[in-house]
């Protein structure tokens, strides 16, 4: 069974500092590996897709990465801004669901 | 043109009613996925519809959970006889087959008394 950890839990960071959040998978056969924004009570806005084939996406200042070898995504975000502040979910998709990991907060201050 | 829409948004319901949650996915989307998010967790999968064919149910965790999605659109997730531990926020997410990208609606908030 797919499981995905997220470190760290939480993260706050000043504004304009660049960060990485991790995420690690057990099970390499996944496809696709996606991540996710979410606002509190909002749904998930994805922010990038990385097909199995692929190493990295990059949208923005975001860049994610993707090593199946080793089982893990890295999200990269540059000049953080108060507005990033949410949280980031990753989810590895085996086709017929996602499993998703328990998320990483993050707070960007002012 | 819109996203994926869900209602409600919010439901209460008491210990013992049943409830009926509404997905609407992006039209044209053939896969559609029900998830269930509890407070601080990511979400975790329920259920998963071809068109109309619901292809995995492993993840409803009680057979008080019943997903339809008759003419492989709308899709409604029921929750019979509730109990406290079902409250959470339940999400729809569609695509447009698998291995593709799945774009999440707003969820539907259950709390149950």
């Amino acid at each position: 069974k797919q499981e995905v950890t997220q470190i760290p839990a939480a993260l706050s960071v000043p504004e304009g500092e660049n960060l990485v959040l991790n995420c690690s998978f057990t099970d390499s056969a996944i496809y696709n590996l996606q991540w996710f924004r979410q606002d509190p009570g909002k749904g998930l806005t994805s922010l990038l897709l990385i097909q199995s084939s692929q190493r990295e996406q990059t949208s923005g200042r975001l860049n994610a990465s993707l090593d199946k070898s080793s089982g893990r995504s890295t999200l990269y975000i540059a000049a953080s801004q108060p507005g990033d502040s949410a949280t980031y979910l990753c989810a590895g998709d085996a086709g017929n669901m996602l499993t998703f990991g328990g998320g990483t907060r993050l707070m960007v201050k002012p | 043109g819109a996203g994926v829409s869900q209602s409600p948004r919010y439901k209460v319901a008491k210990r013992g009613q049943d409830v009926a949650l509404r997905c609407d996915p992006i039209s044209g989307h053939v896969s559609l996925f029900w998830y269930q998010q509890a407070l601080g967790q990511g979400p975790e999968f329920l259920t998963y519809f071809q068109n109309e064919a619901q292809l995995d149910k492993s993840g409803l965790p009680s057979d008080r959970f019943f997903a339809e999605r008759p003419e492989g659109s709308v899709s409604t997730l029921k929750i019979q006889r509730t109990q406290q531990e079902d409250s959470a926020v339940y999400l729809c997410a569609s695509s447009p087959g698998a291995y593709n990208e799945q774009f999440f609606g707003p969820g539907t908030r259950l709390t149950v008394l």
